[in-house]
């Protein structure tokens, strides 16, 4: 089924250590962005990408780095993890403008949990 | 900057009963406004959403929501709730000013009582 999909589903990593978190899109959209959800705050922007090779910072990117070197994926890199990145994370891809009922609508993957000790 | 208010952190509605969600937002030109809905465990769904044209905005699931400029809202609305629409959501907001990004509220959590 065409979405985006996020693995791993569910993570505990030890204060300091790396990860990469992945998100891949099967619709070819151009416009991919990663989110954090914490309770009480909605969804935070991290990063977004407006198509291969561009990456820009959203409202909390500090700690998180990403790239995007194919229009399909779009992994975001914890560099050393930290209790305060205790969160829910979720990937988006936004449908192009022009495309009716479908345009701009943003397809989420179903997250990851990721507990930081 | 672009910013949402939901002003109720929970509703408990009795299923059967009308339910309806208020969102407020904070944007100088005519936003983008959406709904979205998360169930449990569960990525976010879109309901509806808002670019111009008729202010009342009919999405899935029998939902519906109004623009109103004057009041800066884009309250959501369901004449009759089931048990399946207990749920969190979320409004959100975004505009071409600002790189079509989205600004989301910090959600509503609905219990449907039987």
């Amino acid at each position: 089924n065409a979405g985006v999909t996020q693995t791993p589903k569910f993570q505990v990593l030890k204060t300091g250590q790396s990860m990469t978190l992945q998100c891949a899109q099967d619709m070819n959209h151009e416009y991919m962005s990663w989110y954090r959800q914490d309770p009480g705050m909605g969804l935070r922007l991290i990063h977004y990408s407006v198509g291969a090779g561009i990456t820009d910072q959203g409202e909390v990117p500090n700690g998180y780095n990403v790239s995007r070197s194919t229009t399909e994926d779009f992994p975001l890199r914890l560099l050393s993890a930290a209790p305060s990145q205790t969160s829910v994370y979720f990937c988006a891809s936004r449908t192009p403008p022009g495309q009716g009922a479908l345009g701009y609508g943003y397809t989420f993957g179903s997250g990851t949990r990721l507990t930081v000790v | 900057a672009q910013s949402v208010t939901q002003p109720d952190i929970h509703i408990t509605v009795s299923e059967g009963a009308s339910l309806e969600l208020r969102c407020n937002y904070s944007y100088g030109a005519t936003p983008y406004l959406f709904w979205y809905v998360q169930s449990p465990g569960q990525g976010l769904q879109l309901l509806l959403k808002y670019f111009s044209g008729d202010t009342l905005v009919q999405g899935i699931k029998g939902f519906e929501a109004e623009f109103k400029r004057s009041q800066s809202s884009f309250n959501l609305r369901k004449p009759s709730v089931h048990w399946s629409d207990a749920a969190e959501y979320f409004c959100a907001v975004g505009s071409k000013a600002a790189g079509n990004k989205l600004t989301f509220g910090g959600g509503t959590r609905v219990l449907v009582k039987p």
